[in-house]
């Protein structure tokens, strides 16, 4: 089945700072979503983007879905940006999830 | 509603017992989907229907796992025995379309001493 990689795993960063998460992923996908799980476990819906880029704030994504692959652009990270980072992919009408990035804000 | 609807949002089952989750979707969305969340980071998808039609049950453990989405009423996943395994939290997500955006509940966080 269709695998999907995150990385990096952590990153420790100063509010303030802006960073690049990556999802790569192995085969053609319908959709892909990222979400963000904050503190409290609960999962928020970032954007869904199956091609192209989009913005929203301060957070912005691009997936180019020739060469598989997408990326979450945080920009003047604050502390509320704490919190684990999902990329998923619907492969055969079911989301596929990667394992996380989990983002540290420090103030 | 405007927003998936999961409840309880904590049950705590002995090893054996029965346990029943329900979710209520965004209104207008034709399409269920049930995800475990196990060790915080891992997703695995269970089942998903379209409207009171079951659409994928390829990640059901059907042995034990049990879901039903009838009209007029919440959706719900039943696990008949539970085990120690079955820890986890489960989310109840809707879409409009098929391939199309999904939107999640809260969860259910699911205990078994």
């Amino acid at each position: 089945g269709i695998q999907v990689e995150q990385s990096p795993p952590d990153l420790i960063l100063q509010e303030g700072a802006n960073s690049t998460l990556r999802c790569n992923f192995s085969d053609s996908v319908n959709n892909l979503q990222w979400f963000h799980q904050n503190p409290w476990g609960q999962l928020i819906n970032l954007f869904y983007i199956p091609s192209g880029t989009k913005q929203n704030g301060r957070l912005s994504a691009t997936t180019v879905a020739t060469e598989r692959y997408s990326l979450l652009y945080i920009s003047s990270s604050q502390t509320t940006d704490s919190g684990v980072y999902f990329c998923a992919v619907d492969s055969n009408y079911q989301l596929i999830w990667g394992a996380g990035t989990k983002l540290i804000i420090k103030p | 509603g405007e927003e998936v609807a999961q409840t309880p949002k904590h049950l705590v089952r002995g090893e054996g017992q029965k346990a029943k989750l329900y979710c209520a979707p965004i209104k207008g969305h034709s399409y269920v989907f049930w995800y475990q969340q196990v060790l915080k980071n891992e997703f695995k998808f269970l089942i998903s229907f379209q409207n009171e039609n079951v659409f994928d049950e390829t990640g059901m453990p059907k042995e034990r796992f049990s879901a039903k989405c009838l009209p007029n009423s919440p959706c719900s996943l039943e696990i008949q025995a539970t085990k120690l395994e079955d820890s986890a939290v489960y989310f109840c997500a809707s879409s409009q379309l098929r391939v199309y955006e999904q939107y999640f509940g809260p969860g259910t966080r699911l205990t078994v001493t």
